[in-house]
């Protein structure tokens, strides 16, 4: 099991530009999540799913898209990049129901100039 | 709304040495899942432990340990003989359910050799 994989591990964006940051898990889990870290606030939840086709908005949905077409990819969009989105975006999923430990994605570090 | 405090922002000790990480909350929910999880110099989240609200029992893994304490909304954390290795930030997250991870901003120990 390759877990949670994100791409990329890296990006620079520059203001007004769109992306796509990939989230792929192989352990069949429903849930499926985004967080954003940024210094001295912990992490922060953008959206999350809890199934193919159900999608949900967290603390920090604004500037933000998802998409949850099948069980194991969840992509995060940035529509159209700001200074303020600069930070490390973790990628998160588990089981649900009784099990709720959620394993993380490596993350990706974005930085908007 | 569900809260996670980490007053300590950053602790330096000596190996060896105990130190224990405070982890304080607030939920109206009395159905709810805590979570301690490290992030080691090299980014990732590791999960290291799990406990509901029903189940009050300290918990010890190795040189971990894990005080619950309800009635004062509390789940510290404990390393016993402290390692440079132990040297990460340290997350404590609250959740009623599945996917909404709420995060304290993290302490970081450094162990000093």
């Amino acid at each position: 099991n390759a877990g949670v994989t994100q791409t990329p591990k890296f990006q620079v964006l520059k203001t007004g530009q769109s992306m796509t940051l990939q989230c792929a898990q192989d352990m069949n889990h429903e849930y499926m999540s985004w967080y954003r870290q940024d210094p001295g606030m912990g992490l922060r939840l953008i959206h999350y799913s809890v199934g193919a086709g159900i999608t949900d908005q967290g603390e920090v949905p604004n500037g933000y898209n998802v998409s949850r077409s099948t069980t194991e990819d969840f992509p995060l969009r940035l529509l159209s990049a700001a200074p303020s989105q600069t930070s490390v975006y973790f990628c998160a999923s588990s089981r649900g129901t009784k099990t709720y430990e959620q394993y993380f994605g490596p993350g990706t570090r974005l930085t908007v100039t | 709304a569900q809260k996670v405090t980490q007053a300590q922002t950053e602790i330096s000790v000596v190996e060896k040495e105990d130190v224990t990480l405070d982890c304080v909350y607030e939920t109206r929910d009395t159905t709810y899942y805590l979570f301690w999880y490290k992030q080691p110099p090299s980014g990732e989240l590791v999960f290291l432990i799990r406990r509901n609200s029903f189940d009050e029992q300290n918990e010890i893994s190795g040189r971990y340990s894990w005080n619950f304490q309800k009635s004062t909304s509390s789940f510290n954390f404990t390393i016993t003989a402290s390692q440079v290795v132990d040297s990460a930030v340290y997350f404590c997250a609250l959740t009623e359910y599945g996917n909404k991870l709420v995060f304290g901003a993290g302490t970081i120990l450094r162990v000093k050799s």
